[in-house]
């Protein structure tokens, strides 16, 4: 059965304090993995597609990672700005979208 | 550019009524969805349309209605509203089937009592 897992649930960080959420994955085949960024009271933001393990995607204090189970979501130096919910979803080949609980992410100034 | 617009941000219901959620996007993609977010739970695809004319079921599809008249629009209707169908509610589009670069509009909180 297809399934998405993200740890932490939550993480306080200090600013400037590096650190990693995780994305683990199982699923038939994977057609992408994806990162968004949510707000409070707001939709999602779009941040990364992967497709395959070993690839690589940066943007800004951000970088995102993938494996055959899992994906990473490092943050390097991160700001207050950097807080809020980062969710990770996959999409197999029969078009099957699961999304992940998310993990909350609260930098401290 | 506007992007995707879903109206209204707030609804109450009372158990029974039917509403219908509308959400637009300005960007010509062909791909549009609904997803339901409840706590606790991640999103959830309800219905979803890969062009004017052409919709299908997500994982949870039942209660709700959709169709596709204009690249444009992408109404959901709820039939029969029921206390389980309290969620926020979110609007996406993209140009590929998925979340794949996927812009959300800002989403519907709807009670239902």
């Amino acid at each position: 059965e297809d399934q998405v897992t993200q740890s932490p649930e939550a993480l306080r960080l200090q600013e400037g304090e590096s650190s990693s959420l995780n994305c683990s994955y199982t699923v038939s085949g994977l057609r992408g993995l994806f990162w968004y960024r949510q707000d409070p009271g707001k939709g999602p933001e779009f941040l990364f597609t992967l497709y395959s393990a070993g690839e690589e995607k940066e943007k800004e204090r951000l970088k995102a990672t993938l494996t055959k189970k899992e994906s990473f979501l490092h943050i390097t130096a991160p700001k207050p700005e950097d807080s809020a919910t980062y969710l990770c979803a996959v999409q197999d080949w029969g078009d099957k979208i699961i999304f992940g609980k998310g993990t909350r992410l609260h930098i401290l100034p | 550019n506007a992007g995707v617009t879903q109206t209204p941000k707030f609804q109450v219901l009372k158990t029974g009524q039917s509403m219908t959620l509308q959400c637009a996007q300005d960007m010509n993609h062909e791909y549009m969805s609904w997803y339901r977010q409840d706590p606790g739970m991640g999103l959830r695809l309800i219905h979803y349309s890969v062009g004017a004319g052409i919709t299908d079921q997500g994982e949870v599809p039942n209660g709700y209605n959709v169709s596709r008249s204009t690249t444009e629009d992408f109404p959901l209707r709820l039939l029969s509203a029921a206390p389980s169908q309290t969620s926020v509610y979110f609007c996406a589009s993209s140009t590929q089937q998925g979340p794949f670069e996927a812009f959300f509009g800002q989403g519907t909180r709807l009670t239902v009592v």
